[in-house]
């Protein structure tokens, strides 16, 4: 299957400051990524939605100045969680596809979010 | 809107048993894939099977099989003899063809699989 590269693998960071994530389609074309945030034990939930070149479709409930979203080329998407603080802490992980609805997504590996 | 229902949330067998993970799924599209995934303790998302709506067709691969029923809206996991590796948490998800869920996977709640020697 085609590899999603996810960076970093985990991160802490100080409450107040920002951080960026990013997700890379290695071999492939990527016209839309996926962003999901996942707390411990509880199931994936979609943050947003990014197609290349436009702006994000953002999830119920999920604040858009807070997450930021940047998918700039078909192979980068980057999610910039900004003003973090301690319930920002979560599991995120993203996944990439290629032109069609249908088309399995490819996971990025994750990245541990802790803020202190 | 779509929704998957994982309803085990935490299964504990002995090695060699055989294990099945229950999935029921709603939506209103007639077009639709099913997945299922293992998460193990690492974190990331393993890819084990896509299905069609319309290939009802069983599949086994090794010593995993699935049963699709869209009859029952189910897509049920068994794992045959199972091993300690096989400890992860699984999920089930859909993505559907229509509306606001084009292209979007929903995720079922998972189920914590725990293989014990």
């Amino acid at each position: 299957g085609a590899v999603v590269s996810q960076h970093p693998s985990w991160v802490i960071c100080k409450s107040g400051t920002s951080v960026k994530i990013e997700c890379r389609s290695l071999d492939f074309q990527a016209t839309t990524m996926f962003w999901y945030r996942q707390f411990p034990k509880q199931s994936l939930m979609l943050m947003a939605t990014s197609n290349e070149g436009s702006k994000a479709t953002y999830e119920q409930g999920v604040e858009k100045d807070k997450f930021l979203i940047n998918h700039a080329s078909l192979t980068l998407s980057t999610l910039t969680v900004t003003s973090a603080h301690p319930e920002d802490s979560s599991f995120y992980i993203c996944s990439a596809s290629s032109t069609g609805w249908d088309t399995e997504a490819f996971f990025g590996q994750g990245t541990r979010l802790t803020v202190v | 809107a779509q929704k998957v229902t994982q309803a085990q949330t935490e299964i504990s067998v002995v090695e060699k048993e055989d294990v099945t993970l229950d999935c029921v799924y709603e939506t209103r599209d007639t077009t639709y894939y099913l997945f299922w995934y293992k998460q193990p303790p690492s974190g990331e998302l393993v890819f084990l099977i896509r299905r069609n709506s319309f290939d009802e067709q069983n599949e086994i691969s090794g010593r995993y099989s699935w049963n699709f029923q869209k009859s029952t809206s189910s897509f049920n996991f068994t794992i045959t003899a199972s091993q300690v590796v096989d400890s992860a948490v699984y999920f089930c998800a859909l993505i559907g063809a229509g509306g606001t869920s084009y292209g979007k996977l929903t995720f079922g709640q998972g189920t914590i699989l725990t293989v014990h020697p």
